[in-house]
């Protein structure tokens, strides 16, 4: 059974473009959630999708965005970057809901902005 | 702020000691996770939990809801258990409803 597919790996962009980070979760998993992680802050919940809906979502500008497609696939939006988005970016699949089951991780993205 | 404190933050231990990681947490939770993370990003969930203990291997993990605590053990130890451990919470009312993290515990098994 695949795991938790996460595209690209690496990715360096500059200040002010904006990027789609990609997340494949695992076959007949419906919750997709998206976590940041930095050196200085840690893990932070991004957001979560669930059935193509977004259930919920963490404390972050609204420029990182999200949507779920009808295949579970997510992706991940951040406009207008900035120097402070550099980071580990990590999405999580689970069965049922992120309250109700375990979670799955991939190995992420690492985004470099300069 | 509802916070996931972690201790200790770095651990040094001798192959074969028995390790323990503490976990506390501020309001009530509908489940905690363990998780590890080995250089490079990958994170592994190790266990999820709403009440009690479960084992796999020898990894043990426990929980106490009226302490708000819960604890991760390692027996006979291993340098391949060398990794970053993980405590996160799911809050059970309010808030972003998603996964709140510790800050981890940085542990290396010595041979």
């Amino acid at each position: 059974k695949a795991g938790v597919t996460q595209t690209p790996r690496y990715l360096i962009k500059t200040r002010g473009q904006q990027v789609t980070l990609s997340c494949s979760p695992i076959s007949g998993h419906r919750s997709v959630s998206w976590y940041q992680q930095t050196p200085g802050q840690g893990l932070q919940f991004l957001f979560e999708y669930f059935s193509e809906t977004q259930r919920n979502k963490g404390n972050f500008p609204g420029r990182f965005s999200g949507r779920q497609f009808s295949n579970s696939r997510s992706e991940m939006n951040v406009s207008t970057l900035e120097l402070g988005d550099s980071a580990l970016y990590l999405c999580a699949s689970s069965r049922l809901a992120l309250k109700n089951t375990e979670a799955f991780f991939g190995q992420g993205t690492r985004l470099t902005v300069v | 702020k509802n916070e996931v404190e972690q201790s200790p933050q770095n651990l040094t231990a001798q192959e074969g000691e028995f390790i323990t990681i503490n976990c506390s947490y501020s309001v009530g939770i509908s489940a905690l996770h363990w998780l590890q993370q080995h250089p490079g990003g990958g994170i592994v969930s190790l266990f999820m939990l709403s009440s009690g203990k479960k084992k796999h291997g020898r990894l043990i993990a426990t929980i106490n809801i009226q302490e708000k605590h819960s604890s991760l053990h390692i027996t006979a130890s291993h340098p391949r258990d060398s990794a970053v451990y993980i405590c996160a919470v799911m809050y059970s009312g309010g808030g972003a409803d998603g996964l709140t993290f510790g800050k981890g515990t940085h542990l290396i098994i010595q041979p």
